[in-house]
């Protein structure tokens, strides 16, 4: 079946340090990948995505590549800030787009 | 202007009581879906619709029953809501596969 499995939070950086959130999935076909990030109170956003191997997704500094061979997503910003706190969800939706399948979240606090 | 929008924001009822949460998008979306995120920020999928047809139906308690008017609404009722029910819950929508899906700012339930 369909899985993501992301590192487990909380995670504390201080600002403008580097960031790396780890993502891995199993998944039959050919999944798109995904990772939204949740502001405290709100809903959650699209942050980026890749939708084949090899591909990079990128937005607001943060980059992440599909991997097929190792199977993983991971999500890198080389200097975060205080206003990038949220919590950060790994995502695949397989090949029929019928649903989409969330890691756990990752809970990152950026102080000052 | 918000593409996908609920209602209401915020929910609070006595258990035994039955409840609906709204949802509409203006993406002209194909696929629209239900998710409970529990105390933990664990999101799962409970229904996927596409074109009003429902594609996807996890375990869920037959207490809660969508129903999807036309495509750009899916409507979520619940039935005698009890404690276990209290969440946040999201809808969102997809115009498909490996494009992502726009969430709503979710519908948080508080059962007392």
């Amino acid at each position: 079946g369909n899985s993501v499995t992301q590192m487990e939070g909380p995670v504390t950086l201080s600002e403008e340090a580097f960031l790396t959130i780890n993502c891995t999935y199993t998944a039959t076909g050919y999944p798109s990948l995904f990772w939204y990030v949740q502001y405290p109170g709100e809903g959650l956003q699209l942050l980026l995505k890749a939708t084949k191997a090899d591909d990079k997704g990128s937005n607001k500094g943060f980059e992440a590549t599909y991997r097929k061979e190792t199977t993983s997503f991971h999500l890198e910003k080389g200097s975060v800030q205080v206003s990038d706190s949220a919590v950060y969800f790994c995502a695949l939706s397989d090949s029929t787009g019928n649903q989409f399948y969330f890691g756990t979240g990752t809970s990152l606090t950026v102080i000052p | 202007d918000t593409a996908v929008s609920q209602t209401p924001k915020y929910l609070v009822t006595q258990m035994g009581n039955d409840k609906s949460i709204k949802c509409e998008q203006n993406l002209g979306h194909d696929t629209m879906y239900w998710y409970k995120q529990d105390s933990k920020k664990f999101l799962k999928i409970m229904f996927s619709y596409n074109n009003k047809e429902l594609i996807i139906n996890e375990t869920v308690p037959n207490r809660f029953s969508p129903k999807s008017p036309d495509k750009a609404h899916l409507n979520l009722h619940i039935n005698s809501l009890e404690l276990g029910d209290s969440a946040v819950y999201f809808c969102a929508s997809s115009p498909g596969t490996g494009m992502g899906g726009d969430f709503g700012s979710g519908t948080r339930l508080t059962v007392v």
